[in-house]
């Protein structure tokens, strides 16, 4: 167990949904970052937080949204959804605003869009 | 802009056999470089880590990596491979600055012959 929890592992949905996708940071750590994985496009970087605050975004599409609460925990919000979005999303966390001691990253939420 | 690049999509080595896992990174600066692996359905377990000094640097589970800055590279090695060592491994480079992300390699599968 890494620390860091995401929550569901699977989720099936069809296409033009909305879903929303949890993590829950390793105690102390402040940063949140999403990736998604996918088999043409590798490891991406969608988005960070710090203590609540959007600190860097990467290619995240307009469709894809999220934010980090004050207990920490935060949600990636994908909608509109369409069947290239199927992939497995990564959360991943870090006591520091920046990537010099590495990440922790939790096991993955696997969307399938159908 | 940093980026990485693992040249070896695949890699098959016998059990017993030594390992080595190349990447090489682009990065104005100075970079923290990272080895991480993925086990099917699991999430990214960091291996290792470079921030400065010593260019050979040890991991876990028996994984070392050295630094050449000449070369650009961080190749990670091993020894002698065990079954349990199959799993796809990226590399990643960072850096300091605040809101910095890590950026992967498009990892290297490798399969552990009997």
């Amino acid at each position: 167990d890494s620390g860091v929890t995401q929550t569901p592992k699977h989720l099936i949905t069809a296409t033009g949904q909305r879903v929303t996708l949890r993590c829950s940071p390793r105690s102390g750590d402040l940063s949140v970052y999403w990736y998604q994985q996918s088999l043409d496009q590798g490891l991406q970087f969608l988005i960070q937080y710090y203590n609540g605050e959007e600190r860097a975004k990467g290619n995240i599409l307009e469709r894809f949204s999220a934010q980090q609460f004050p207990d920490l925990h935060s949600e990636l919000n994908l909608s509109s959804l369409e069947l290239g979005d199927s992939a497995l999303y990564f959360c991943a966390s870090s006591a520091l605003d920046s990537s010099p001691y590495g990440y922790t990253f939790g096991s993955g939420t696997r969307l399938t869009v159908v | 802009a940093q980026s990485v690049t693992q040249p070896d999509i695949h890699i098959t080595v016998s059990e017993g056999a030594s390992l080595e896992l190349r990447c090489n990174y682009s990065y104005g600066a100075t970079p923290y470089l990272f080895w991480y692996v993925q086990s099917p359905g699991q999430g990214l377990q960091l291996l290792l880590k470079y921030f400065s000094g010593d260019t050979l640097v040890q991991g876990i589970k028996g994984f070392e990596a050295e630094f050449k800055r000449s070369q650009s590279s961080f190749n990670l090695r091993k020894p002698s491979v065990h079954w349990s060592d199959a799993a796809e491994y990226f590399c990643a480079v960072g850096a300091s600055n605040a809101g910095n992300m890590l950026t992967f390699g498009g990892g290297t599968r490798l399969m552990v012959k009997p």
